[in-house]
């Protein structure tokens, strides 16, 4: 169980254009999405969090306007990074959960998406 | 504030033990995760303690002391696979993941 599909795993554009990053639970229903991004050699750095139907959270620091969240279904959310320049290159990460943050002892990951900007 | 401390690197042998520490101050405890992660790809879960005590996994254990606000991740019979970032991770009293820095450990033949 606890299936995440994370696409694309890797993408390369020029500075100025949009990129969207897909998350799916294949088997289970993900009321909240945790967006996570990871610079080399750090520590995963949460980005926003979102539930379903609701706008995302964001995190301090973190541009709403820039990465943008959607989470319409339960078992689908992308994570849309707008203008990306090369500062926004790094590794995405995300982390579906279901029924509820409290109840989870297993945090399930994404594969990953590590975006690099020309 | 709140913080998570873990060694930035340790180095072990093939077929020794290592055991990584994790030193957390946060705003309430639900729990405490450990992660594997090797480079370029995304976390997998190792363990989860939220009683004190210890819990053991096959060749990975992990040690919880919430008095304390320690754990840590006891890994035997070391293998090269097991080279890696561990990261350590706390839920606080708002459910709120706080992830220390990982701690890559280097296995030598």
């Amino acid at each position: 169980g606890a299936v995440v599909s994370q696409h694309p795993s890797w993408v390369i554009c020029k500075s100025g254009t949009s990129v969207k990053i897909e998350c799916r639970s294949l088997d289970f229903q993900a009321t909240t999405m945790f967006w996570y991004r990871q610079f080399p050699k750090q520590s995963l750095m949460l980005m926003a969090t979102s539930n379903e139907g609701s706008k995302a959270t964001y995190e301090q620091g973190v541009e709403k306007d820039k990465f943008l969240i959607n989470h319409a279904s339960l078992t689908l959310s992308t994570l849309t990074v707008t203008s990306a320049h090369p500062e926004d290159s790094s590794f995405y990460i995300c982390s579906p959960v279901a029924g509820g943050v409290s109840g989870a002892n297993v945090l399930t990951f994404g594969a990953g998406s590590r975006l690099t900007v020309l | 504030g709140q913080n998570i401390d873990q060694p930035t690197e340790m180095t072990a042998t093939e077929g020794a033990i290592v055991q990584i520490n994790c030193t957390y101050q946060t705003s309430g405890f639900n729990g405490l995760f450990w992660y594997q992660q090797h480079a370029g790809e995304a976390p997998t879960f190792l363990s989860y303690n939220v009683l004190d005590g210890l819990e053991e996994k096959g060749r990975f254990s992990s040690f919880l002391s919430r008095s304390k606000g320690y754990s840590y991740l006891l890994l035997k019979e070391l293998q090269m696979k097991d080279s890696a970032s561990y990261l350590c991770a706390v839920r606080d009293s708002n459910y709120q993941l706080i992830w220390g820095a990982g701690t890559k450990l280097i296995i030598k033949p």
